[in-house]
């Protein structure tokens, strides 16, 4: 079936960097890009940047610039979301999320990855 | 910049009807989306291109969008429908969410 799936949670202390994988199984990867979205904990969805996995190309809310870079390994099915500088503010679960149709509905989502920062 | 705003909570009885609301300036001429989110879990599509259901979502799950509001209407509202609720469109290539809704059923 298709699905995303996501690496496991990560503790990291400020300033430091993190990077999540997403591999996609199920369908062809390159045929639908994949968006970052982060919850923040009691808050709502915040929604990053995506790439298209075909060309690599990529764009990014302006929030996270500079910062944040979204990557993609054709050969793994697998797109990564690396972030530096990490602060407090920067705790929270992060999704994956496969986009049905550019520009269309986020339809498949990852189960989530915890990204906790703290001294 | 445009933005989508919510109400933060709705209330609704079992077997009711519920009305979540989504505005956002001329939000009518883009499509919106709706996503389902239970605590933690992952949000779940219900509704995209304004009005279209994914499949295995529920009839009960409606949605339409006109002017500067898109509505999600859940009919005969069950206790499993209690969740966050967020609408979502795009803006020059860019995704925006709104800020979510609680749907509280009781």
């Amino acid at each position: 079936q298709v699905q995303l799936v996501q690496s496991g949670a990560e503790v990291k202390k400020p300033g430091a960097s993190v990077k999540v994988s997403c591999k996609a199984s199920g369908y062809t990867f390159s045929d639908h890009y994949i968006h970052w979205v982060r919850q923040a904990p009691g808050q709502g969805l915040e929604w990053m940047g995506w790439i298209n996995p075909f060309s690599g190309a990529t764009r990014y809310a302006e929030k996270f610039l500079p910062g944040v870079t979204v990557t993609r390994d054709t050969s793994l099915d697998t797109v990564y979301m690396e972030m530096t500088r990490l602060k407090s503010g920067d705790t929270a679960v992060y999704f994956c999320a496969r986009d049905r149709d550019y520009p269309g509905a986020l339809d498949i989502w990852g189960q989530g990855t915890v990204v906790t920062v703290s001294p | 910049s445009f933005d989508l705003t919510q109400p933060p909570s709705v209330s609704v009885s079992p077997g009711q009807t519920a009305s979540i609301i989504c505005s956002g300036s001329k939000l009518g001429e883009r499509l919106a989306s709706w996503y389902q989110q239970k605590p933690g879990q992952s949000p779940v599509l219900v509704i995209y291109q304004d009005d279209k259901r994914p499949s295995g979502i529920p009839e009960r799950f409606s949605g339409s969008n006109s002017g500067n509001t898109a509505t999600l209407t859940i009919s005969a509202t069950q206790a499993m429908d209690e969740a966050a609720y967020f609408c979502q469109a795009w803006d020059k290539r860019t995704v925006l969410f709104g800020g979510g809704t609680k749907l509280t059923v009781l």
